[in-house]
């Protein structure tokens, strides 16, 4: 079965600084995607950044990147430059054989 | 914003009632999920179809159905509510499962008394 794993269930970070929320995940097989979603309070999923398992190089959009390791099996998102609208919960999930599978998710507190 | 709209958006309901949550997709997207979001375990795949009549059962399907006769709509039924089904459940949509990312209702919050 696949597997997504988010270790972390709160996380608090300091304005304009860096931060990184971790995910691991688990399958057997070569082709797979990586998705990172947000949820602010007000409920709504948020596409924030794409790796697909073929891909050589990390994604990144914007202020979002992805750090995809995958020997080890991770792909930790990394949030530059934090900015109070970033707290909000965040999703790790991952694609497979027409199926998504969605960790627990992380919540990030940044303050001022 | 990709068109898909979950109707009703709040019910609440009784223990042993069934219930039907609507999702409707204006992009002619093949795929179609169903998840519920409840705290501590993110959200979980309930069923999920790749086709007009083509539904499969996801995580945890028990105690739901579905139903896909047009390709814009895609059905979620409780046939007989219990206090555990209690949950946030959204409705996602992609164009393809490869390289495809979902696109999420707005969610419907249900409540089982």
């Amino acid at each position: 079965a696949q597997k997504i794993t988010q270790t972390q269930p709160g996380m608090f970070v300091q304005e304009k600084e860096a931060v990184t929320l971790d995910c691991t995940y688990d399958t057997s097989d070569p082709s797979y995607g990586l998705f990172w979603y947000k949820q602010p309070s007000s409920g709504e999923m948020i596409f924030l950044i794409y790796q697909g398992s073929y891909d050589q190089q990390n994604a990144t959009e914007g202020r979002y990147s992805l750090n995809f390791q995958k020997a080890r099996k991770s792909a930790n998102l990394v949030i530059s430059a934090s900015q109070l609208g970033d707290s909000a919960m965040y999703f790790c999930a991952m694609s497979h054989a027409g199926k998504f599978y969605f960790g627990s998710g992380t919540k990030l507190n940044v303050k001022p | 914003d990709a068109g898909i709209t979950q109707s009703p958006r709040h019910k609440v309901t009784e223990t042993g009632t069934p219930v039907t949550l609507r999702c409707h997709q204006t992009e002619n997207h093949r795929y179609m999920y169903w998840y519920r979001q409840d705290p501590g375990h993110g959200l979980r795949l309930i069923h999920y179809s790749y086709g007009v009549k083509d539904t499969d059962k996801g995580e945890v399907s028990d105690g739901y159905s579905v139903s896909r006769s047009k390709t814009e709509d895609f059905l979620l039924t409780l046939e007989s509510a219990t206090s555990s089904q209690t949950s946030v459940y959204f409705c996602a949509i992609s164009r393809a499962t490869s390289g495809e990312k979902l696109f999420f209702g707005s969610g419907t919050q249900l409540s089982v008394l």
